[in-house]
């Protein structure tokens, strides 16, 4: 395993509330990403972060925000979860200056009803 | 959508067949991956080819590159039970972001 985590793995939500997803390395990585997952979509990058307190948008941000105020944590925020989010989001984790593979975590399964 | 396009979508063989799936793009992309996923579980990452490769190999796993084609072909020789999986391409755009493809299912039957 590449030493990353997902927390929670299995969330349930109403339309509306938030939503916080955390994702921790024990690899000191900079670059730390966010997907999700749909059928027939593959992933699709939501934000990323290449530093503390640096991140960008992806393709899909829209109703997304992150942070980063530790090199080891980077968390997805839903500010009001939609029907639309519903969806499995992955973690990943790319090393400094190595190949430019990434590493994913296990994923975490979130249902907006 | 700057997506990648595989096909094909899904593929049964038997154990011992070999599995070919191919991915397209429609821009540039460099250091194009493979990538593995079981049911549940997250990516693996496969094998790498750079933009000057043509063909890379590792272990069962044959890669090759056609940049003028913009397109990349994932063959596995000899294929097993627990090859069981989807299949991911992934290529870094001009902007830096690793843009994957839709993947392949495979279906490997003993």
């Amino acid at each position: 395993d590449a030493g990353i985590t997902q927390s929670p793995r299995h969330k349930v939500t109403e339309t509306g509330t938030p939503v916080t997803l955390r994702c921790h390395q024990t690899e000191n990585h900079r670059y730390m990403y966010w997907y999700r997952q749909d059928p027939g979509h593959g992933l699709r990058l939501i934000h990323y972060s290449y530093g503390v307190k640096d991140t960008d948008k992806g393709e899909v941000s829209d109703g997304y925000s992150v942070s980063r105020s530790k090199t080891e944590d980077f968390l997805l925020t839903l500010e009001s979860a939609t029907s639309s989010q519903t969806s499995v989001y992955f973690c990943a984790i790319r090393e400094d200056r190595g190949p430019p593979e990434q590493y994913f975590g296990p994923g975490t399964r979130l249902t907006v009803t | 959508s700057q997506q990648g396009e595989e096909d094909p979508q899904a593929l049964s063989i038997q154990e011992g067949e070999n599995a070919t799936m191919n991915c397209s793009y429609k821009t540039s992309i460099n250091n194009l991956q493979w990538y593995r996923q079981n049911s549940g579980r997250g990516l693996v990452h496969l094998i790498l080819i750079r933009s000057n490769e043509r063909e890379k190999h590792s272990g069962r796993l044959r890669v090759t590159l056609d940049t003028s084609k913009k397109s990349s072909s994932l063959l596995i020789t000899a294929s097993r039970a627990a090859d069981t999986a989807s299949y991911f391409c992934a290529g870094y755009n001009q902007g830096g972001k690793l843009i994957f493809g839709q993947g392949t299912e495979l279906s490997v039957k003993p």
